[in-house]
C-alpha cells in the first residue's frame, strides 16, 4: 500500500496474555518508529529502528515489551504478560532516513490495544 | 528538564475566525520544531517544520507557525478556520544534536463551531 499499515486496528485481550502488533512501513523507508499514545496524551516514543537494528530502545517501559524488524521492513511489537496499564493506541511511523531530525515521519492509523 | 508544552488542552473557534495554538519548549539549544495534526480515523500528519532561517514557516492546509527564540515558542496560526480543521494538534521537537527521536506535547484539541 501507499502508506504505513498497522494491524490489527483493534485488539482486546485479557490481563496476562501475549500480544503482537504489526507494522508495515512505506516501501523503501529505512527508519521505523514505535510510539504509544494513551488517552489525553501525546505520543510517547518506544523504539526506533534503522534498518534491521534497534538504534534506540530507551522508550520501552520494561522487559515485557520487545520489538523486532528482522528483514528491515515489517516490524512487530511484542508485549508479554499484558497489564491493564498497557491499554493505549500503539503508533508506527516510518521515514526515508533517520527522519526525526531532518525530515518527516509518516504515521499509520495505529493499533488500539485494550487489556481487560 | 527538556520538555515541550502545549498549555491549552482544547480550544473552540468559530468557523472563519483566526486560530493560534501555543507551543513552548524547554531545551538548552533551539531544537528542530514540528507541528502535526491528528484527525479522527487518520494517522498523524506533518503540517510544517522549522530547522533554521526564516522564523515564519508556511505549511500545508493554510497553516503557518512563527518561531520566537526569546519566548521559546513555536505557535501555530491560521487566518480563517474551516470546519474540516477540527482535529487534535501536536507540537513536537527534536533536540538539535543529531538525535532522531521526536518528543511530542500533550496536544490541543481544536473544536470548530458553526
Amino acid at each position: 500500500g501507499a502508506g504505513v499499515s498497522q494491524t490489527p486496528s483493534n485488539k482486546v485481550t485479557e490481563k496476562g496474555k501475549y500480544v503482537e502488533l504489526r507494522c508495515d512501513p512505506i516501501s523503501g523507508h529505512t527508519a521505523l518508529y514505535w510510539y504509544r499514545q494513551s488517552l489525553g496524551q501525546g505520543p510517547e516514543f518506544l523504539i526506533y529502528f534503522q534498518g534491521t537494528g534497534a538504534a534506540d530502545d530507551s522508550g520501552l517501559p520494561n522487559d515485557r515489551f520487545f520489538a523486532v524488524r528482522p528483514e528491515g521492513s515489517v516490524s512487530t511489537l511484542k508485549i508479554q504478560r499484558t497489564e491493564r496499564g498497557d491499554s493505549a493506541v500503539y503508533l508506527c511511523a516510518s521515514s526515508p532516513s533517520s527522519g526525526g531530525g531532518a525530515g518527516e515521519l509518516f504515521f499509520g492509523e495505529g493499533s488500539r490495544l485494550t487489556v481487560l | 528538564a527538556q520538555s515541550v508544552t502545549q498549555p491549552d488542552i482544547h480550544i473552540t473557534v468559530s468557523e472563519g475566525a483566526s486560530l493560534e495554538l501555543r507551543c513552548n519548549y524547554s531545551y538548552g539549544a533551539t531544537p528542530y520544531l514540528f507541528w502535526y495534526v491528528q484527525s479522527p480515523g487518520q494517522g498523524l500528519q506533518l503540517l510544517l517544520k522549522y530547522f533554521s532561517g526564516d522564523t515564519l514557516v508556511q505549511g500545508i492546509k493554510g497553516f503557518e507557525a512563527e518561531f520566537k527564540r526569546s519566548q521559546s515558542s513555536f505557535n501555530l496560526r491560521k487566518p480563517s478556520v474551516h470546519w474540516s480543521d477540527a482535529a487534535e494538534y501536536f507540537c513536537a521537537v527534536v533536540p538539535n544534536s543529531g538525535y532522531s527521536t521526536l518528543t511530542f506535547g500533550k496536544g490541543t484539541m481544536l473544536l470548530v463551531s458553526p
